[in-house]
Parts: structure tokens; C-alpha cells; sequence
């Protein structure tokens, strides 16, 4: 089955502790993404990734970071998570058109974040 | 950031009506998706629109690109419980980013 996996769902943590959000794909897309989703701010992109080795950022990328070894897999990486990263997020994939603009995301279940 | 606007906000009707929500944006597309999104679950896509003056249908759904592509419309006929949802609007540019709007919250009430 075609699918975007992400790991763990659900986190708690502490102000401060490191922490990653795993993110696999079975479709071989180049494109891979992240989001975060807040009441009343919509989807707002963190990161993209072109392809292996090729990431940029989004419009919320402060934070962050990630890293694209592999095709499949995309983890994002929060150093010192802040309380005002709790939020909903989702990890997305797809195929891109020659103009760089990416097709139809195919988004993971979400992770909800909650930082004390 | 491009800014999508979509519209209303918020909706809320009844079994049976019909309804339209919009996004628009002051620049031009390159492609434009739309996503219905149910709680606790991801977007899932519903259409993608390329072409100015494209119109596309998805049983009782309706999608339209405006002449210029700078807007879209989604118009739902005989709305059913099972339409409740967020709905997104995405724009897609050349430079590889994806740009949601902050989303049309339906509610059909039986």
C-alpha cells in the first residue's frame, strides 16, 4: 500500500530536549515535506527536500532542522524544542513537475507535539 | 510568502443545500490543488488544476480555474454530512514551495 508513515504520533516532552519526528515513504517521490498546523494559521510549510542531500526552507523553518540521506525517509529534528512548537504535524511526499512545482502531496497521519 | 485567502472561513449549512467557497491570491498559479481535510487525519487531495478557465468534476463536487489563475472555486451541490471537513486550497510556484491557505471549515448538519 502507498504511504506516508510517520513516527510517533503523539509526543510529550520538556523545553530543551532533543527530539526527532521520523518520516518514510514507500512511493519513491523526490519531493518531501514538512508542515505545521495551527488553529487559525493554516498549513504552513517548515522544510522541503528536492531530492537526496537537496533541502530548503519554508516559510516557518526557525527551530527546525532536517536532513534527506535516503529517498525514502525525512526526519525533522527539533534541537531544543520551544513550547511554542507545540503544534499538529504532518509530513508529506510527491512527484514534482519539470516547472519545480511539486504534484499532489500525499500526507502521513500527523504527529501532535506538545512541549511543557 | 504568497498569501492564498480563502472564503468564508467558516461555513455551516444544511443537508441537502448548495455552496461555493473561494481562493483567490493577487498573483498568478502555476497550479492550484485542492485537499479535504477530516479531523485527525492528513489532506487528502481532491483535485489539481493547471489550465486558466479549467473546470473539473468530482461527483458532486465542482472546480473551477479562473481565466487569469489567480482563483478558484470549489462548489458543492446537495451538500451531505459526509462533505463536513476543512477545506485547503495549495498553490504551487516554480521555486519547488507549496502554499496552503488557512482553509474553508465546513460543517453539513443532517
Amino acid at each position: 500500500e502507498a504511504q506516508v508513515t510517520q513516527n510517533p504520533r503523539y509526543l510529550i516532552t520538556v523545553t530543551g530536549k532533543k527530539l526527532t519526528v521520523t518520516c518514510s515513504q514507500n512511493m519513491n517521490h523526490e519531493y518531501m515535506s514538512w508542515y505545521r498546523q495551527d488553529p487559525g494559521l493554516g498549513l504552513r510549510q517548515i522544510y522541503y527536500s528536492m531530492n537526496v542531500e537537496v533541502t530548503d526552507k519554508g516559510d516557518v523553518p526557525e527551530g527546525y532542522k532536517v536532513s534527506r540521506k535516503e529517498k525514502r525517509n525525512f526526519p525533522l529534528i527539533l534541537e531544543s524544542p520551544s513550547p511554542n512548537q507545540t503544534s499538529l504535524y504532518f509530513c508529506a511526499s510527491s512527484l514534482v513537475f519539470e516547472t519545480g512545482s511539486p504534484y499532489e502531496q500525499y500526507f502521513g497521519p500527523g504527529t501532535r507535539l506538545t512541549v511543557t | 510568502t504568497q498569501l492564498l485567502e480563502q472564503s468564508p472561513q467558516f461555513l455551516s449549512i444544511q443537508e441537502g443545500e448548495n455552496l461555493t467557497v473561494y481562493c483567490n491570491s493577487s498573483s498568478v498559479f502555476s497550479s492550484l490543488q485542492w485537499y479535504r481535510q477530516e479531523p485527525g487525519e492528513g489532506p487528502v487531495l481532491l483535485v489539481t488544476v493547471v489550465t486558466g478557465g479549467e473546470v473539473k468534476k468530482l461527483k458532486r463536487l465542482t472546480f473551477q480555474f479562473g481565466d487569469a489563475r489567480k482563483d478558484s472555486s470549489l462548489h458543492i451541490t446537495a451538500a451531505q454530512p459526509g462533505d463536513t471537513g476543512l477545506y485547503l486550497c495549495a498553490r504551487g510556484g516554480s521555486n519547488y514551495k507549496l502554499t496552503f491557505g488557512k482553509g474553508t471549515l465546513l460543517t453539513v448538519n443532517p
